[in-house]
């Protein structure tokens, strides 16, 4: 089956760091997205991991963990704007690899106070 | 800039009516996607296409269908819209290891 967890909400400071974690459980594995979607807009991008390890791309990162089925989105030097959701996904190979099929998380909603 | 576009914003369609949502998007991406996207339920795959009239359904197909004949454009169709299908919908195209999302259509079903 398949099924991917991250937590509903999270509360953070302005200027501090935040985690947002995500495990999953799929039967196929080829690559862990994590999205930024802001209140009535569509999501954007924000990175890719296929092998273990940190990519760091300015003020976040994003880690994985295959054999643990994990990942993280790390955020720092938190800015108001990033108050938004965080969509975690599992591109799924199921059907063969010849689509970029994802499988989505119901997101992370990030509230970032002054 | 990739850029992928959606025919409304905001819609709002009676029971029982045939419904047209539209995308397009201008980088010439095989794979295109449909998702609905509701409050605690996240983004289901409804529909996609990897080909000019080629499709396959994703994780909740009924009571939609969809429609590729060129390849900048996927269209997803409602039959006869019921008030469940009100939802955001968003189309997506791919290229490598990136989904580019259009803005969404809200549809609201009376």
């Amino acid at each position: 089956g398949q099924n991917i967890d991250q937590p509903t909400e999270m509360t953070a400071t302005e200027g501090a760091i935040v985690q947002i974690n995500c495990t999953y459980q799929t039967s196929g594995f080829n690559g862990l997205f994590w999205y930024q979607q802001h209140a009535g807009e569509a999501p954007t991008f924000l990175s890719y991991n296929v092998l273990d390890g940190l990519e760091e791309k300015g003020r976040f990162s994003s880690f994985l963990s295959r054999s643990k089925g994990y990942s993280y989105l790390l955020l720092k030097e938190l800015q108001m704007k990033d108050s938004a959701s965080y969509l975690c996904a599992v591109r799924d190979t199921r059907g063969g690899g010849a689509t970029n099929k994802l499988i989505f998380g119901t997101g992370t909603l990030l509230a970032v106070q002054p | 800039d990739v850029k992928v576009t959606q025919s409304s914003r905001y819609l709002v369609k009676r029971t029982g009516e045939k419904v047209f949502l539209e995308c397009v998007q201008d980088m010439d991406h095989e794979n295109m996607f449909w998702y609905r996207q509701d409050p605690g339920l996240g983004l289901r795959l409804i529909y996609f296409s990897y080909d000019v009239k080629m499709k396959e359904k994703g994780d909740i197909p009924e009571g939609y269908s969809v429609s590729r004949e060129k390849k900048e454009r996927f269209s997803l169709i409602l039959e006869s819209a019921s008030t469940n299908q009100t939802s955001m919908y968003l189309c997506a195209s791919t290229i490598r290891n990136e989904q580019f999302f259009g803005p969404g259509t809200r549809l609201t079903v009376l």
